[in-house]
């Protein structure tokens, strides 16, 4: 059980073209799934945590504005990066987690098994 | 967040027990020790966790000590497959985040 879908899994594009990442839990309900960026070499950076049904909380120097998230349900959130930049190729990472709220640290983060974006 | 050091590296042989420390000092008492792997290029895996007792799962085991101040992955008997860098996380009650920090890179060898 606790299975995370991402796709797609490798993407290459032109800049300034938007890319759409889906995340999707596949036999439970997320309430809460969270978004990273890893670069090569480096550990995960957390960008955004998102709770089903409301606005996603963005770590400090992530522009909400070009990394928008949607949580629209409790098995799928989605990430677009607007208008890419080379600089924005990195590899994107979802995860996603039963918990919210108290008990919630309880509750292990499943992992997707990432997409790697390429900004040409 | 309750810190975390680990090793940067450990070898072991393939079919031995691997054993990886990790140190939470300032760990509270209500904050769990999680752990999970990440083999290269792919997602992070999650392994284990445990509050106060020795947690077992079909991957692996935790020993946390009595005081709560360290605890121990044990890979009971490690493949070429559990290659991978290996992260010790305290994740804050308040809001479950989990800090990444550099991991302890785990190489099986033949």
């Amino acid at each position: 059980g606790a299975v995370v879908s991402q796709h797609p899994s490798w993407v290459i594009c032109k800049s300034g073209t938007s890319v759409k990442i889906e995340c999707r839990s596949l036999d439970f309900q997320a309430t809460t799934m969270f978004w990273y960026r890893q670069f090569p070499k480096q550990s995960l950076m957390l960008m955004a945590t998102s709770n089903e049904g409301s606005k996603a909380t963005y770590e400090q120097g992530v522009e909400k504005d070009k990394f928008l998230i949607n949580h629209a349900s409790l098995t799928l959130s989605t990430l677009t990066v607007t208008s890419a930049h080379p600089e924005d190729s990195s590899f994107y990472i979802c995860s996603a987690s039963r918990g919210i709220g108290t008990g919630a640290s309880n509750q292990p983060q499943h992992f997707g098994d990432g997409t790697r974006l390429s900004i040409l | 967040d309750a810190k975390t050091t680990q090793p940067p590296s450990m070898d072991c042989a393939e079919g031995r027990a691997a054993n990886l420390p990790c140190n939470h000092s300032t760990i509270s008492g209500n904050e769990y020790v999680y752990w999970y792997r990440q083999i290269h290029s792919q997602g992070p895996q999650y392994i284990i966790h445990g509050l106060k007792n020795n947690e077992t799962n079909e991957m692996a085991s935790l020993i946390i000590t009595e005081d709560r101040k360290s605890s121990t992955l044990i890979l009971p008997h490690a493949t070429l497959r559990d290659t991978a860098v290996y992260y010790c996380i305290v994740p804050m009650d308040s809001n479950y985040q989990l800090i990444w920090g550099a991991g302890t890179k785990l190489i099986i060898k033949p």
